[in-house]
């Protein structure tokens, strides 16, 4: 069964470090979000990709945040500098287009200490 | 934007008995409402949806029902298992269809406890 692939699945950095995550969604997959989840809270939208143009990045706090899909498959996140309440799961989802199933990576896990 | 609220943020059940966790959501435009189940460590997968033009959706033990005119939908799980313990997360997009890209916003989630 096809899934969304994320790497790394674990990442440790120091605050004002630098950090990028990788998503490879589902072949065929037109939509791919990235969502920040903190423990015990429901995902946050981050940003959304239609193809290779973001739709909605109205969460992403853009001084520090970036996302990128360049050929309309894989996506990278990447945080500059990290700072500590950046510490969270990042989770990538691919779904064919609205009012479709959403599948999920296996996330990364990030600390910043 | 929308805006979903979820309750409770715990519930914990006997087995055997019912679950009914509560949604409610801002943007009347929303009209895509999925269930997603997420298991301690694992990653959030879809367990059941329902479109704005369905009232009701049924599959084995899970039901979701909808009341557009209230902005509200719930969950419901009959016959609970202990292996039904999980946070479970509603969520809701609106799609005014063509071009438009509906933001799929999440409620803050559900912990379940199925008690044996």
């Amino acid at each position: 069964e096809a899934e969304v692939a994320q790497s790394p699945r674990y990442k440790i950095t120091e605050k004002s470090q630098a950090v990028a995550f990788w998503c490879d969604p589902i072949s065929g997959h037109a939509t791919l979000y990235w969502y920040r989840q903190i423990l015990g809270q429901g995902p946050e939208l981050l940003v959304q990709f239609q193809d290779e143009s973001v739709v909605d990045d109205s969460q992403l706090p853009k001084d520090r945040f970036s996302a990128e899909r360049l050929k309309g498959v894989d996506s990278t996140l990447k945080i500059q500098p990290a700072e500590l309440g950046d510490s969270a799961m990042y989770l990538c989802a691919s779904s064919f287009g609205p009012m479709t199933e959403a599948f999920f990576g296996q996330g990364t896990r990030l600390t910043v200490v | 934007g929308e805006n979903v609220e979820q309750h409770p943020s715990t519930l914990s059940v006997q087995e055997g008995d019912s679950a009914v966790i509560k949604c409610t959501y801002s943007d009347s435009a929303s009209n895509y409402f999925p269930w997603y189940k997420q298991e301690l460590g694992k990653r959030p997968q879809l367990i059941i949806d329902i479109r704005s033009n369905v009232g009701e959706k049924k599959d084995q033990r899970i039901a979701v029902t909808l009341n557009k005119t209230a902005k509200h939908f719930s969950l419901h799980i009959t016959e609970t298992q202990p292996e039904d313990s999980a946070v479970y997360f509603c969520a809701a997009t609106p799609w005014a269809g063509g071009t438009s890209y509906g933001k799929l916003t999440f409620g803050q989630g559900t912990i379940l406890t199925v008690h044996p």
